[in-house]
Formats: structure tokens, C-alpha cells, sequence
């Protein structure tokens, strides 16, 4: 069975600071993907950043980026420069075939 | 393009009632999934539906089901309504090829009298 676990229920960072989320999975396959997915408060969910199991190299996207250890089976999510409306709740979600499993989030606040 | 529209955006039931929530997904994408979010459990898999299929299922009781139809459009439907089902559920689109990402709708607020 898939499982993804994200041990950090809250974290807070201040503004211009960096924050890294964590995110650990279990899986017996080998080829799949991650994703981390930002819900700010009360609005739609949206896309971080997308990382294929296959690829060393580990994505970024502006300020945002990852450290894919595929060996540990964590994936882990970088945030640089923090601004105030990074604040929301952090998803990270495993896929292999179509169906997505998601962590239990970790709510992160950006403090001024 | 348009994103993924759910129908209701808030609704209040009683015990006992049965409630269908709607999902137009982004043009294009054959596969829908719908979750139950939470707080403390995250985001828990309902169903997956792509061309009119179920292709994946979560842990739900028989209550809850679901279809598509031939324009990708998918409801949901849950009977029988218990307190426990007060959630915010969320439908996903995607493309239905592996790897590809989920988009998400605003979802649709439930809360069970």
C-alpha cells in the first residue's frame, strides 16, 4: 500500500526567511511521481511543483523547490524568500498508475 | 480555459437525506476524482472516474457513489446522510494519463444537521 506522511502539522516562518516542509513516502514501485499542492485559506487547491521518480535532478519553480532523495523515500519542500501569501496549508501527494495519495497537510503560516 | 467547476458551492442537509454534488472538469480531461477533506485527516480518495468508468475506489461505505457521463462531467452521490459526512469535498481533473497532475475545484461545503 501507498502511504504518504507529512509529520509537521504546523510550522511558522518569518517573512524573507527560508522554511522547508517534509514529506516521506512508502511505496514498492519504481517508477511514480510526487507533487506538492498549496490550499490557502478558504480557497482552491493549486499546484506547487511536480517531480518524476525517474529524474536525479530535483525541480524548482521560483521560489519554490525540492530535495528528492529517492533512496529514503522523502521529498521534501523548499520555500525561499517566504512572503505573506505563501501562507496555507502544504499537501504532498504520491501517484503511480492514476490514483493520487495525499499526506495530512502541513499548515504553514508567514509571519510579518 | 476554464477550471474545474463544482456545484454547490455550500450545502446544509438533515440525517437521513441524500445530497448529489456536481464536477465539471477542465475541457479535455476524461478522468475525475473526487475527496473528502477534513480537518486532521487530510484528503481522503472517494472514486476516480475516467471515460464514464469507476477505474479507482477508496474505503467509503455503499453510501457514497458516484458516476460519469460521456461529456466528463461527474456527480457524486452520497445517501442516507450521517453527521460524520460533514466535509468539504473536492473534485480533480486530469488528463487520466499517469503522472499527469490533478486540477482542482473550490468544492463543495456539506454540513449535516
Amino acid at each position: 500500500a501507498q502511504t504518504v506522511t507529512q509529520s509537521q502539522p504546523e510550522m511558522s516562518v518569518q517573512e524573507a526567511e527560508t522554511v522547508t516542509l517534509s514529506c516521506t513516502y512508502d511505496t514498492s514501485e519504481n517508477n511514480y511521481y510526487l507533487f506538492w499542492y498549496k490550499q490557502p485559506p478558504s480557497r482552491q487547491m493549486i499546484l506547487v511543483i511536480r517531480q518524476e521518480a525517474y529524474k536525479q535532478q530535483n525541480a524548482t519553480e521560483n521560489r519554490f523547490s525540492v530535495n528528492f532523495q529517492k533512496a529514503a523515500k522523502s521529498f521534501s519542500l523548499k520555500i525561499s524568500d517566504s512572503q505573506l501569501g505563501d501562507t496555507a496549508m502544504y499537501f504532498c501527494a504520491f501517484t503511480s498508475g492514476n490514483q493520487f495519495y495525499f499526506g495530512t497537510g502541513t499548515s504553514l503560516t508567514v509571519i510579518p | 480555459k476554464a477550471g474545474v467547476t463544482q456545484t454547490p458551492r455550500y450545502l446544509i442537509k438533515t440525517r437521513g437525506q441524500q445530497v448529489t454534488l456536481s464536477c465539471s472538469p477542465i475541457s479535455g480531461h476524461r478522468s475525475v476524482s473526487w475527496y473528502q477533506q477534513t480537518p486532521g485527516q487530510g484528503l481522503q480518495f472517494l472514486f476516480e472516474y475516467f471515460s464514464e468508468t469507476q477505474r479507482n475506489k477508496g474505503n467509503f461505505p455503499g453510501r457514497f457513489s458516484g458516476r460519469q457521463f460521456s461529456n466528463s462531467r461527474s456527480e457524486m452521490n452520497v445517501s442516507t446522510l450521517e453527521l460524520g459526512d460533514s466535509a468539504l469535498y473536492l473534485c480533480a481533473s486530469s488528463l487520466g494519463e499517469e503522472g499527469q497532475p490533478q486540477h482542482f475545484g473550490d468544492g463543495t461545503r456539506l454540513s449535516i444537521l
